[in-house]
């Protein structure tokens, strides 16, 4: 079975600070697909990025990055300089890449809450 | 090219009514997949339509029910309405199962 924990239920920052949201995973699967998905208060799941379990190279997208370690199960996003917009519930998924059912797992989601 | 689209966007209706919510994916997209949102149990995948046929099913009652057509637009319809459907019922679309889900703006249900 698989499981995604975000226990980080909500993050309290003002503009400009740095915030790192936490990912923790299990599952049996030797090949999966790790996701982040932001959701606005307009309730829009918009998606962030995918990573693949054989891949572990950390990835940087403007004032996003995140670190995917596989030894730790974790796949943490970090916000640099963080703006008020960036304020929404912040998912983590995982899903299998192969074995024919691609059901995703989400996490619980950590609401964020950037104040000006 | 536009997003997944969903309608309506809100609904109210009475328990043991019916109600049937509409999802049209990203053009190309075959593979379209609903999910319920609630504040209690989060995010729950109810089942995954790909070329008119379901291959994956969450786990939910009979009253839960989809159809896909050939357009891969896609319907779900909830029978028998209860104060716990109370939800927020969102799509998504990828080109095959395997793929990065993009998800519609959802559809507010309220059962009273």
């Amino acid at each position: 079975a698989q499981k995604v924990t975000q226990a980080q239920t909500e993050i309290s920052v003002v503009e400009k600070e740095d915030v790192t949201l936490d990912c923790v995973y299990e599952t049996r699967d030797t090949t999966y697909y790790l996701f982040w998905y932001k959701q606005p208060p307009s309730g829009e799941l918009v998606f962030l990025i995918r990573r693949n379990s054989f891949d572990e190279q950390n990835e940087i997208s403007g004032r996003y990055s995140w670190n995917f370690q596989k030894s730790t199960s974790s796949f943490n996003f970090t916000i640099t300089a963080s703006q008020v917009v960036d304020s929404a519930v912040y998912f983590c998924a995982l899903r299998p890449a192969s074995g024919g059912s691609y059901i995703p797992t989400f996490g619980r989601g950590t609401s964020l809450i950037v104040h000006p | 090219k536009a997003g997944v689209t969903q309608t309506p966007r809100y609904l109210i209706k009475t328990r043991g009514q019916q109600v049937t919510l509409s999802c049209s994916p990203i053009s190309g997209h075959r593979s379209v997949s609903w999910y319920q949102q609630t504040p209690g149990q989060g995010l729950q995948f109810l089942f995954e339509y790909f070329s008119e046929t379901q291959r994956n099913k969450g786990n939910f009652p009979g009253r839960f029910s989809g159809r896909q057509f050939s357009n891969s637009r896609s319907e779900m319809n909830v029978s028998t309405l209860e104060l716990g459907d109370s939800a927020l019922y969102l799509c998504a679309s990828s080109l095959d199962a395997k793929e990065t889900q993009y998800f519609g703006p959802g559809t507010r249900l309220l059962v009273l």
